[in-house]
């Protein structure tokens, strides 16, 4: 089946707004991440899903980024004011349950705050 | 603190010779442990994990890797490198009662022919 689509794959936004960016998980895998990579960087772990709630949200920064899985398959990263650090790649990652199950990643979401 | 080691920023092997690529993890128990690798333009691939038993475990593309515990290392081997392995290789490590993954920031390869 499809893998992990994220979109939109490139988002060009102004310092102090708000952003959206989608993940669609493979059918059927009830665990969701999110990533950020920074150029040069490794990912950084944001936050985990299991099925609709957030089972781990440490990874988020601070409080302008939040993450919703509403049905328990589409998850919506969401960043309010924006700053230019949030530039990076973000990630998302999907497996069939939790840690022990391969993880499949999406192509990322290419984020730059000017 | 937690972490995950990778010492080579960028290894250049030739065509036919054998890679290994370093990881080290700094944790209070063993972690489970993970080597992705993302070439240009793709998403982040496993290429192998590592959560007991046997130490020495073999991934896709003819990958394996070795987990030693007294050194707290999981380096990443081939023993015949080709072209199109040229990418960028992460470590990774979950504990193995939490969710959070740790990444390397990564070994980038170039392979010349």
């Amino acid at each position: 089946g499809a893998g992990v689509s994220q979109t939109p794959s490139n988002k060009v936004t102004e310092k102090g707004k708000y952003v959206e960016l989608r993940c669609d998980p493979i059918s059927g895998h009830t665990a969701l991440y999110w990533y950020r990579q920074s150029l040069g960087q490794g990912p950084e772990f944001l936050i985990y899903f299991q099925g609709t709630g957030a089972a781990d949200d440490s990874g988020l920064p601070n409080d302008r980024f939040f993450a919703v899985r509403p049905e328990g398959s589409v998850s919506t990263l969401k960043i309010q004011r924006t700053e230019r650090g949030d530039s990076a790649v973000y990630l998302c990652a999907s497996s069939s349950q939790g840690r022990e199950e391969t993880q499949y990643f999406g192509p990322g979401t290419r984020l730059l705050v000017l | 603190a937690q972490s995950v080691t990778q010492p080579d920023i960028h290894i250049t092997v030739s065509e036919g010779a054998s890679l290994e690529l370093r990881c080290n993890y700094s944790y209070g128990a063993t972690p489970y442990l993970f080597w992705y690798v993302q070439s240009p333009g793709q998403g982040l691939q496993l290429l192998l994990k590592y959560f007991s038993g046997d130490t020495l475990v073999q991934g896709i593309k003819g990958f394996e890797a070795e987990f030693k515990r007294s050194q707290s290392s999981f380096n990443l081997r081939k023993p015949s490198v080709h072209w199109s392995d040229a990418a960028e290789y992460f470590c990774a490590v979950v504990l193995n009662t939490g969710n959070q993954f740790y990444f390397g920031t990564g070994t980038s390869l170039t392979v010349i022919p």
